[in-house]
């Protein structure tokens, strides 16, 4: 039973498209994460959801738009894809608290926009 | 904000050597910091955590040690072996609610 799961695993497209991502934990966590990791294999977080609710927006152009319509999932969607959108997309949940435990990373979804 | 940072970059070592990685973080009210070990191609994930009221921890060959005055953490592997090799990140939060992770190592065990 996976407690965080994405698809698609991998993605190829084209420039100027438009994909979605989806992730799912049954973890019963309140916060999930999406992050970026590119080739120098830096994780960048992109938007942080406690409780469907949006609590970070790092600098993340437009184009990319998170949606979560309950608090097992969280979903991105990326418009108009660029050459630099290339990256792994990973997905994340975490249970913040007084006993805080680590986050549980997806699968990554290997994004490649040719 | 909170600032991860982690040292060295890249790590080889001989199997069997020990291997240390470095992080400071700047906001005294992190409390939290979990180490992830990420191998090629798969998902980060927990190999030992620590939180602020605990010096150290240790788990079989890997221990972490948190100095809160000086705000760094250390992550130790005795007896590395080859399958040690991965990049390995730690990571800061405050009672779990964002983490700010460091750039990783990449560790490199040579048989």
């Amino acid at each position: 039973d996976t407690a965080v799961s994405q698809t698609p695993k991998y993605l190829v497209t084209q420039m100027g498209n438009d994909k979605s991502i989806k992730c799912e934990q049954n973890l019963g966590h309140d916060t999930m994460y999406w992050y970026k990791q590119d080739s120098k294999k830096f994780l960048k977080i992109m938007f942080s959801y406690n409780n469907k609710e949006l609590i970070i927006n790092e600098t993340v152009p437009n184009r990319f738009s998170p949606k979560s319509p309950d608090k097992a999932h969280l979903n991105l969607h990326i418009n108009s894809l660029e050459l630099g959108d290339s990256a792994v997309y990973f997905c994340a949940s975490s249970q913040p608290g007084l006993r805080a435990e680590t986050q549980y990373f997806g699968p990554g979804t290997r994004l490649l926009v040719l | 904000g909170e600032n991860v940072e982690q040292h060295p970059s890249t790590l080889s070592v001989q199997e069997g050597d020990s291997a240390v990685i470095k992080c400071t973080y700047s906001d005294s009210a992190s409390n939290y910091f979990p180490w992830y070990k990420q191998e090629l191609g798969k998902r980060p994930q927990l190999i030992i955590d620590i939180r602020s009221n605990v010096g150290e921890k240790k788990d079989q060959r890997i221990a972490v040690t948190l100095n809160k005055t000086a705000k760094h953490f250390s992550l130790h592997i005795t007896e590395t072996q080859p399958e040690d090799s991965a990049v390995y990140f730690c990571a800061a939060s405050i009672m779990g609610n964002q983490f700010y992770f460091g750039t990783g190592t990449s560790l490199t065990v040579i048989p």
